[in-house]
């Protein structure tokens, strides 16, 4: 079975901050892993995602995300937060069957001037 | 491409009545997925389609609730005898098919959210 766990469901940064949004998984298969972006009364947009390649991933908007297997994490980072990053993030991983996503129950960011 | 798109994007109802909600997915995707979501949760599977043939559901997915995708093309989702109990964001979701199912990117609609009352 697969799940992850979001550690923090808020944070808050300032403007210009480095962005840390911390995602553990369990699987009992190799991992692919998702970071979306939910901005208020909106759909997910997919940040980025790692599908057993390169272990540092790079997406959207400045994001990235590193998978260590050792830890079972799939962190998101940002170097420099910005105004327009508040919004909802979820973690996910697809199930083994690849026909649904597993998500946690999200980490809202707040970035203050 | 013009994304996936739902309709409508909100629904009141009185406890006791259908809905139907309807789903776009991106042209020439051949899978279409429903996912729910409440209020400070993240999105719970639903149920998954591959051209018309529905493949799987979650044991989310009551008697009360049934899922449709005639064509291949757009899906429907409908809820009987509503409860409070099913006020959330309906979220459908498409993916194209390639050799790597799990790897798919998933592509969300703008939800429609289910005010029962």
């Amino acid at each position: 079975a697969q799940s992850v766990t979001q550690l923090g469901s808020h944070v808050s940064v300032s403007e210009g901050a480095l962005v840390l949004l911390r995602c553990n998984y369990s699987s009992s298969v190799p991992p692919y892993l998702f970071w979306y972006v939910q901005y208020p009364n909106q759909g997910l947009q997919l940040l980025l995602k790692y599908t057993s390649a390169a272990t540092l991933v790079k997406g959207i908007n400045g994001f990235e995300a590193e998978f260590k297997k050792s830890e079972t994490s799939f962190h998101l980072t940002k170097p420099s937060a910005h105004m327009s990053d508040a919004a909802e993030y979820f973690c996910a991983v697809i199930n083994q069957a690849g026909t649904a996503l597993i998500f946690g129950k999200g980490t809202t960011l707040s970035v203050s001037s | 491409d013009t994304g996936v798109s739902q309709d409508p994007r909100h629904k009141i109802t009185k406890r006791g009545q259908n809905v139907t909600f309807r789903c776009d997915p991106i042209s020439e995707h051949n899978r279409l997925y429903w996912y729910r979501q409440t209020l400070g949760q993240g999105p719970e599977f639903l149920t998954y389609f591959q051209n018309e043939a529905q493949l799987e559901k979650s044991r989310l997915l009551s008697d009360r609730f049934s899922a449709e995708r005639p064509k291949g093309s757009f899906s429907t989702l409908e809820i009987q005898r509503t409860e409070q109990g099913d006020s959330a964001m309906y979220l459908c979701a498409s993916s194209p098919e390639t050799s790597g199912r799990r790897g798919d990117t998933q592509y969300f609609g703008p939800g429609t959210r289910l005010t029962v009352l």
